[in-house]
């Protein structure tokens, strides 16, 4: 699904290293979210939000951080990376707001991310 | 929170077979069940969704069945064909908190020819 992109598609950092995942949407969505997928886990949330104000933890924040710079963009931040970060990261988009909900969750490509 | 389970974890069946994947949730409160397939270095792509006021639904060779009672739904896929080998997800969620979904470990799909 073209409407929502990432960047970069894969990164190799080192341990300690700050670094930021970007995803964009041209899907109109309120709703934005990332997951980390590892074998057998599944995918996990880490953070999402409603709106632009609206920033909220997932089940495995710790570690993380996001920022919601308008309503097509939200990024997720590892400010010291440490090696069990390594997985692929997803970030998803579904519509909300006053008017509309829907419920389908629309994923972008993903960002493999090693840590060594 | 909630707790979603999935299996088996891997499937192996053959062309024209059907396929079958179960799940369960722990948190009675949720009421929307969608299942996404993933194929091999893609991004997971809902396929069927069913939500807690209805028992069973179809599209064209799949089908979701919810039984809230047992608190367990599951993917039926019949006529497997070799583009049905990917990786299966179920996920759990309470709409009105915001659909927050919760997955299944995910289930490894091969359709043997």
């Amino acid at each position: 699904d073209a409407d929502v992109t990432q960047t970069p598609r894969n990164r190799i950092t080192k341990t300690g290293k700050r670094i930021m995942l970007e995803c964009s949407q041209t899907k109109g969505h309120d709703r934005m979210y990332w997951y980390r997928q590892d074998p057998g886990l599944g995918l996990r949330l880490i953070y999402y939000s409603f709106d632009v104000k609206d920033i909220n933890k997932g089940e495995i924040s710790d570690g993380y951080s996001v920022s919601r710079q308008a309503q097509a963009k939200f990024s997720l931040s590892l400010e010291s990376a440490i090696p069990n970060q390594t997985a692929l990261y997803f970030c998803a988009t579904s519509a909300g707001g006053a008017i509309l909900v829907t419920d389908t969750q629309y994923f972008g490509p993903g960002t493999r991310l090693t840590v060594l | 929170g909630e707790n979603v389970e999935q299996h088996p974890s891997t499937l192996s069946v053959q062309e024209g077979d059907s396929a079958v994947i179960k799940c369960t949730y722990s948190d009675s409160a949720s009421n929307y069940f969608p299942w996404y397939k993933q194929e091999l270095g893609k991004r997971p792509q809902l396929i069927i969704d069913i939500r807690s006021n209805v028992g069973e639904k179809k599209d064209q060779r799949i089908a979701v069945t919810l039984n809230k009672t047992a608190k367990h739904f599951s993917l039926h896929i019949t006529e497997t064909q070799p583009e049905d080998s990917a990786v299966y997800f179920c996920a759990a969620s309470i709409r009105a908190a915001g659909n927050k979904l919760t997955f299944g470990g995910g289930t490894r799909v091969l359709v043997k020819p």
